[in-house]
């Protein structure tokens, strides 16, 4: 069915260290997914996006990873600091009615 | 800032109430999305219109519905509230239908008591 997933609902990671989220999705039709970071009375806020027909892309900080293979999406963040701490969603796009589908999210606790 | 606003930010009602939320979209863009978020979820589809028209619909029950004016501003109506409405109602802008990213507004707390 549709649903995109997340497999670690609390990531606590220390400062200055790298943090890796990951994400499942089950819909062979998306053609583009995009990681969002949502902070505490905000809006999702757009980090990075990437399309089917690439495996990898890089922003400031942040890496996204495809693996059409596995159905499988990671989000890197490098030197991860205080402000990264949010709940981070991926999202996939239907290419057939541009629905997107967002997963539940993750906690990303940054540990001083 | 993603220059798109969402009014009011907070809102009780009470169950069987209509309650009608506002989103002004980031300039230039004709498109609006509506999500709603319940607490501790991931954002849900419920509606898309473009150019005033209604342009794709998630598996929300008709008293949810929607409008789009000539400026591109939205509303989001609700009818007949229900206790599981409370949720953060999320209103996303992009440039057009096919274009990908979506910039959110901060959304609007419903409270259904």
């Amino acid at each position: 069915g549709e649903s995109v997933g997340l497999h670690l609902p609390t990531l606590s990671v220390q400062e200055g260290d790298n943090s890796i989220i990951n994400c499942a999705y089950s819909n062979s039709a998306s053609d583009y997914f995009i990681w969002y970071k949502q902070e505490s009375g905000k809006g999702p806020q757009f980090i990075i996006d990437i399309r089917s027909n690439m495996d990898k892309r890089q922003g400031q900080r942040v890496t996204v990873l495809l693996n059409k293979t596995v159905k499988h999406l990671s989000l890197q963040i490098a030197a991860t600091q205080p402000g990264d701490s949010a709940v981070y969603f991926c999202a996939e796009r239907d290419s057939g009615t541009y629905k997107y589908i967002f997963g539940t999210g993750t906690r990303l606790k940054v540990l001083a | 800032e993603t220059g798109v606003t969402q009014s009011p930010t907070h809102l009780i009602k009470t169950r069987g109430q209509q309650v009608t939320l506002r989103c002004s979209s980031q300039s230039g863009h004709n498109t609006v999305s509506w999500y709603q978020q319940a607490l501790g979820q991931g954002p849900q589809f419920i509606f898309q219109y473009y150019r005033e028209e209604e342009n794709g619909r998630g598996n929300f029950p008709p008293r949810f519905s929607g409008l789009q004016f000539p400026n591109y501003s939205s509303e989001l109506n609700v009818n007949a509230l229900e206790l599981d409405d409370s949720a953060l109602y999320l209103c996303a802008s992009s440039l057009g239908v096919g274009d990908e990213k979506l910039f959110f507004g901060s959304g609007t707390q419903l409270s259904v008591l």
